[in-house]
This record gives structure tokens, C-alpha cells and sequence, in this order.
């Protein structure tokens, strides 16, 4: 069964560094979608992004973070300059359409550690 | 906007007793519903899912109907087993067009026992 797979499964960075975290969505999908789970805590829209540009984002998705289709294979979300808080298992899901019944099918996520 | 409310964990029950984990939501219009559960050190994966009312989503022994007069969705299993400790998570996606983001809840932590 075709699946989401995000790279790396662990990133450690500096506070204050850029991070770029990768996935590669379902293949036929065309809508892209990055959540966040700080530890203990619920998950949290990042943001949609469909037709390479953002459809919508959340109050958490400020300047510092960006995200981009760079080819046709892979989504990315950039964090410019890290923080402490961003520390949180990042997310990434694709679903074949809009559409209140499409499900998004989520990857095994990246774990972002902010020393 | 859209918020989910979802039983506190964490739940332990025996092997093959039954499950029950509450959920309800807020949202407007016609919305879809979703329960996604995490396997330790793995991604979210898809349960069920129900996308009109009276709609009853199932999987894997696991069902969940959509009530719209109550706005809930409740995940049910008759007998569960080992391998279902998990957290799971009960999830609403708004049927706007454009408004396409899952609200979850805050996942339930469910340990069976043999």
C-alpha cells in the first residue's frame, strides 16, 4: 500500500539554526498537509498547501516557518530559525482530493529535538 | 472553529473486555469524522471514518457511529486484545470548501492487559 514517508526520523539542531524536514507524499496525491505534536499534547495543524501555494495555515505557522514542493516528488517544511518550543514530532500527510470524506494519510513523522 | 473533545486517558482494560472511548465535536455544517490511532513509535494511521450522519464507520472489529443529534463519535470494540494498546485519536474535518485541516482531540492512551 502506498504510504507517506518523512526523512529524518530524528533531527537534532541548535537553537537557532534552519531545519528542513522532508517527506514524500502518496504519489498521486495533491493535497500536502504538516501537523505537529509537542510531547503529552494534542496534534496541531501547520498548515495545507495544494497547487503550490499554502490553502491555509494556522496561528502557529508564523514567519519563521515556510514550507515548499520543490519537485515533483518531495514537500517541504523549513524553519528558519529554530526555537526551543519548536521542539515537537512534525507530521507530514497527503490526500487524493478535497473533500470532507478524503482521508489524509499521515507519515511515521520526524522527532525535531532544539537543544 | 472546529474543536473535538475526547475522553481522558489513560484507559486499562483486560483482553476482551469492551471498549468505549467518547468523542464528541463542534463544527459547522456537515462535517466528516475520523479516528486515527498511533501505534508506539509510529505514525498516525487512519481507523474509520464517517462522512454523514447515521453513517457507522468500522475497522478491524473497531466501529464508531456518526450522531449528529448528539454530535458525537464514539469508538467501540466488543472484545479487545493486546495488540490494540495504542492512543487513539478522534479527529473532525470541516466540510467548507477550503477549510480541509483535521481538528483532533487529545488522543486517548488505551492499555490492554492479558
Amino acid at each position: 500500500e502506498p504510504e507517506v514517508t518523512q526523512t529524518p526520523s530524528h533531527q537534532v539542531t541548535q537553537m537557532g539554526q534552519e531545519v528542513i524536514l522532508r517527506c514524500v507524499p502518496i504519489s498521486n496525491h495533491l493535497y500536502f498537509y504538516w501537523y505537529r505534536q509537542i510531547l503529552g499534547q494534542k496534534v496541531e495543524f501547520l498548515v495545507s498547501f495544494y497547487n503550490n501555494e499554502i490553502s491555509e495555515k494556522s496561528e502557529i505557522f508564523d514567519d519563521q516557518f515556510s514550507v515548499e514542493r520543490p519537485d515533483g516528488s518531495n514537500f517541504t517544511l523549513k524553519i528558519r530559525s529554530t526555537k526551543l518550543e519548536d521542539s515537537a514530532m512534525y507530521f507530514c500527510a497527503s490526500s487524493g482530493g478535497q473533500g470532507s470524506g478524503q482521508p489524509q494519510h499521515f507519515g511515521d513523522g520526524t522527532r525535531l529535538s532544539i537543544l | 472553529g472546529d474543536s473535538v473533545t475526547q475522553m481522558e486517558g489513560p484507559v486499562t482494560l483486560s483482553e476482551e473486555a469492551f471498549l468505549t472511548i467518547n468523542c464528541t465535536y463542534t463544527a459547522t455544517g456537515y462535517p466528516s469524522l475520523f479516528w486515527y490511532v498511533q501505534y508506539p513509535g509510529e505514525g498516525l494511521q487512519l481507523l474509520l471514518k464517517a462522512t454523514k450522519a447515521d453513517d457507522k464507520g468500522s475497522n478491524k472489529g473497531f466501529e464508531a457511529t456518526y450522531r449528529k443529534e448528539t454530535t458525537s463519535f464514539h469508538l467501540e470494540k466488543g472484545s479487545v486484545q493486546v495488540s490494540d494498546s495504542a492512543v487513539y485519536f478522534c479527529a473532525v474535518r470541516g466540510s467548507n470548501f477550503g477549510n480541509e485541516k483535521l481538528t483532533f482531540g487529545t488522543g486517548t492512551r488505551l492499555t490492554i492487559i492479558p
